[in-house]
């Protein structure tokens, strides 16, 4: 069962603009959650684990903000580049049993 | 640093054939993971291993096997390819102290 819910599911931008999306997850049991960034061809690569309520997380113009009580997370983009054009990914691990529940991405496409 | 590496890049097999998909970490990881990835689905687990000699099923582990050959390679096994397999493969693995996922480059599988 897919409990990961991840919107939109894609996004068109331009060049400058600030974007965000949400990755909701099951409040209970809550042990991590992971966004990863896509690129078509290439592997998934990690962009934050978080594991506290509150937690924010920063790398360079990506940040990303974690609610455990209410189940979501959001990614934040500033001035989006044409090399942000990724599918981003989160996943909710919850328990520690290592085992990641992945939602299905939000595509986002930077026009220059 | 070659960390994840998967092989073969890209296979085409016919149905009922067999074959295995080799990964192989070099991070000195504990848990390594093999996925598949299908368009409109996330990510679904199909075995994992926790630590060397050790393997566990996933969501998806029907029609497949794996072996966790030492602490470095973990492969997954097609006994009988049929075209419901035809997918992209992603292995990856997981130190024992954290929580973030490396992933290798990924394997395209078709099965006609």
């Amino acid at each position: 069962i897919l409990n990961v819910e991840q919107s939109p599911q894609s996004l068109h931008v331009q060049e400058g603009d600030s974007t965000n999306f949400t990755c909701s997850f099951p409040s209970s049991n809550f042990y991590a959650l992971h966004w990863y960034r896509w690129e078509t061809a290439k592997s998934p690569e990690a962009l934050f684990v978080m594991t506290l309520n509150g937690d924010e997380k920063k790398k360079g113009r990506i940040s990303a903000t974690l609610n455990t009580k209410e189940g979501y997370s959001y990614l934040y983009i500033k001035g989006s580049q044409p090399e942000d054009s990724a599918t981003y990914l989160c996943a909710h691990n919850a328990g520690n049993n290592r085992k990641l529940i992945w939602g299905l991405g939000t595509s986002l496409a930077v026009n220059p | 640093n070659a960390g994840v590496t998967q092989t073969p890049k890209f296979q085409v097999l016919k149905t009922g054939q067999s074959m295995t998909l080799q990964c192989a970490q070099d991070m000195n990881h504990n848990s390594m993971y093999w996925y598949r990835q299908d368009p409109g689905m996330g990510l679904r687990l199909i075995y994992y291993s926790a630590s060397e000699g050790t393997t566990d099923k996933g969501e998806v582990p029907n029609g497949y096997n794996v072996s966790r050959l030492n602490k470095r390679e973990f492969s997954l096994r097609l006994e009988s390819a049929a075209p419901s397999q035809t997918s992209v493969y992603f292995c990856a693995s997981r130190p024992r102290a954290g929580n973030t996922i490396y992933f290798g480059e990924g394997s395209w599988l078709t099965v006609v």
